[in-house]
């Protein structure tokens, strides 16, 4: 069984469109989190949740929310998406907050044109 | 073969040679690093951790090496195959920096010639 498991893993939009990407793990872990790994296979953070609640929230536009209808589920809508948003964003989660073993999910790239 | 990590992105060795894989990290606070590895369409996975009380540590066919008073972090892997073809960060951590999570060097794209 998957450990994180995202959906989509492809997704080709147009400019100006919302979308959203789903994560869901099967780890009973406590904390989740998003990065956006960009052409250069430079990865960062977006954000972490923690039982539900966001820790921390890098220097993202706010076109960009996290939701998380469970512990188990962290989910990532775009709203009004742009050309620069083409990247492939990674879920992850670790154990608990100050855990630093994550375990990632296999990634989607998200195409906008 | 060697690589320099921020300033040389792509390491090529031959199969069979051992690489050393070079990561320069930022914070001197930062008190546990991991190595991951991504192949090709896949996220990152977990190779090897040192916490900083080490100075090496080892594990099958990977050896990581710590020297903090230069902020400096490799990566050995004995034997290369054509299966450790992928890229390569290092990612810090620092346990008394609040929730920030790991932060990840830019990585070093490996290469196995046969």
């Amino acid at each position: 069984d998957t450990a994180v498991s995202q959906t989509p893993k492809y997704l080709v939009t147009q400019m100006g469109n919302d979308k959203s990407i789903k994560c869901e793990q099967n780890l009973g872990h406590d904390t989740m989190y998003w990065y956006k790994q960009d052409s250069k296979k430079f990865l960062k953070i977006m954000f972490s949740y923690n039982n539900k609640e966001l820790i921390i929230n890098e220097t993202v536009p706010n076109r960009f929310s996290p939701k998380s209808p469970d512990k188990a589920h962290l989910n990532l809508h775009i709203n009004s998406l742009e050309l620069g948003d083409s990247a492939v964003y990674f879920c992850a989660s670790s154990e608990r907050l100050g855990s630093n073993g994550y375990t990632f999910g296999s990634g989607t790239r998200l195409t906008v044109v | 073969g060697e690589s320099v990590g921020l300033h040389l992105p792509t390491l090529s060795v031959q199969e069979g040679d051992n690489s050393i894989i070079n990561c320069a990290y930022s914070n001197s606070a930062s008190d546990y690093f991991i190595w991951y590895k991504q192949e090709s369409g896949k996220g990152p996975q977990f190779i090897i951790d040192i916490r900083s009380n080490m100075d090496k540590r080892q594990g099958q066919r990977v050896t990581v090496l710590l020297n903090k008073t230069v902020k400096h972090l490799s990566l050995q892997i004995a034997a290369t195959q054509p299966g450790d073809s992928a890229v390569y960060f290092c990612a810090e951590w620092d346990s008394g920096g609040g929730a920030d999570g790991l932060t990840f060097g830019k990585g070093t794209h490996l290469i196995i010639q046969p």
